[in-house]
């Protein structure tokens, strides 16, 4: 069935460093893709998508681009601050569902 | 954005008794609720959709009668543990789509 693999954390950067959290999916067809991110004591939040191979999302200065070839939706963001300290899901949905398949979180701790 | 809350945001309860968290998308009506369960350091897992006015289709592995969904009304969707065991114990985490899914702040139940 379909999957999600994410990096395992906690990441833990000094404020103004470059960020790269890896996701790769397997999936039978062509899903969407997502990361959203769950600050403390709030629910998940959409950070940002792409639908389809090629497909760039970007929001608050984090991108993502849908890569086929690799199966892959890394997350990067050329530098943090503390305020985006958070755990950031990867996730895809496949079809009309809108089922939504999660990967592990990967926590972020981002030091002033 | 849309906002949806849960209620209670925590719960603590004996072995054997049932224990119900109610979803609500307080801005806007929501045909469809999901309901996720998540163990620590782990990811979300979906366990239903349910569909205002329709029964809930339940994921393969979950027990239907364990899990009681009802989705009422299109703001309105409620599960219950019925005779919950401390194994229940765990985040459970609900989603209501309007254009994307908005996900609730999740309730902590622990069962003694």
């Amino acid at each position: 069935g379909d999957s999600v693999t994410q990096m395992e954390g906690p990441v833990t950067l000094s404020e103004e460093a470059f960020l790269t959290i890896n996701c790769t999916y397997t999936a039978t067809g062509y899903p969407s893709l997502f990361w959203y991110v769950q600050y403390p004591g709030e629910g998940l939040q959409l950070l940002l998508k792409a639908t389809k191979a090629d497909d760039k999302g970007s929001n608050k200065g984090f991108e993502a681009t849908y890569r086929k070839e690799t199966t892959s939706f890394h997350l990067e963001k050329g530098s943090v601050q503390v305020s985006d300290s958070a755990v950031y899901f990867c996730a895809l949905s496949e079809g009309s569902s809108y089922k939504l398949i999660f990967g592990s979180g990967t926590r972020l701790l981002v030091r002033p | 954005g849309a906002v949806v809350s849960q209620h209670p945001s925590r719960v603590i309860c004996k072995s054997g008794t049932s224990v119900k968290i109610e979803c609500r998308s307080l801005d806007f009506q929501a045909t469809t609720m999901f309901w996720y369960r998540q163990f620590p350091k782990q990811s979300l897992m979906l366990m239903a959709t349910s569909n205002e006015g329709s029964k809930a289709t339940y994921e393969q592995g979950v027990e239907k009668d364990k899990f009681l969904i009802n989705h009422a009304s299109l703001t309105l969707s409620t599960l219950t543990v019925t005779s919950a065991h401390p194994e229940d114990s765990s985040f459970y985490i609900c989603s209501a789509r309007e254009f994307e899914q908005f996900f609730g702040p999740g309730t902590r139940l622990t069962v003694l």
